[in-house]
């Protein structure tokens, strides 16, 4: 069954660093997601990306955050300068159709740690 | 705005019925679901429900909506070990940007 994969699974960093979080979206979807969840918190949306544009983002991804999809297969989720609060666990996602699609496909994350 | 509870956790033997519930603040909302997180995995679609029915069953899984108290719950019969999981109710509203919103998870505990 195809599915949604993420790498790294852990990354740790030092604050003020650049990462870089890595997804594989299903071959056939078109819309393209990413959460984050902050231990012990809910899982909150971050952005959406569709035919190469963002179609929806939230109030958490501002100017350090940005996505791209460099090729045909991978998604990423670029942060400029981490900050403590950015540690969390980040999850993609995909769909074939957009957010009002009943069924999204969730990767199994990468934590992201910031020292 | 929108807003999604549920509580943290639930323990049940092998074998009983377990119920997580989910509260939900926007009564416009469309979309209900029920997503299932194992151990290292990504959130998994578990079921779903729109906003004008009130219950939808599917093999062991029960999901019942009460829109007047912003209420839905999920009802797994006869819970297996297996089904030890992290538990997230989520809701996508009707008009809006159709952004999901996700409660905090349940996390589901079955001794045997």
């Amino acid at each position: 069954e195809p599915e949604v994969t993420q790498t790294p699974s852990h990354q740790v960093t030092q604050m003020g660093q650049e990462v870089i979080l890595r997804c594989v979206p299903i071959s056939n979807h078109l819309y393209f997601y990413w959460y984050r969840q902050i231990l012990g918190q809910k899982v909150e949306f971050l952005v959406s990306f569709y035919n190469n544009e963002i179609s929806e983002k939230s109030e958490i991804f501002d100017d350090q955050f940005s996505v791209e999809r460099p090729d045909g297969s991978n998604f990423t989720l670029k942060i400029r300068s981490t900050k403590l609060e950015d540690s969390a666990m980040y999850f993609c996602a995909s769909s074939e159709e957009g957010l009002a699609s009943y069924e999204q496909y969730f990767g199994p994350g990468t934590r992201l740690t910031v020292t | 705005g929108e807003d999604v509870e549920q509580s943290l956790f639930l323990s049940v033997r092998e074998g009983d019925s377990s119920v997580i519930n989910c509260t939900y603040t926007d009564s416009s909302s469309t979309y209900l679901y029920w997503y299932k997180q194992e151990p290292g995995a990504g959130l998994q679609l578990l079921t779903y429900i729109f906003s004008n029915m009130d219950m939808k069953q599917d093999q062991r899984l029960t999901v019942l909506l009460n829109k007047k108290d912003k209420h839905l719950s999920l009802r797994i019969a006869d819970t297996q070990t297996g089904d030890s999981a992290i538990y997230f109710c989520a809701e996508i509203l009707s008009g809006g940007s159709y952004i999901p919103t996700f409660g905090r998870g349940t996390s589901l505990i079955v001794h045997p």
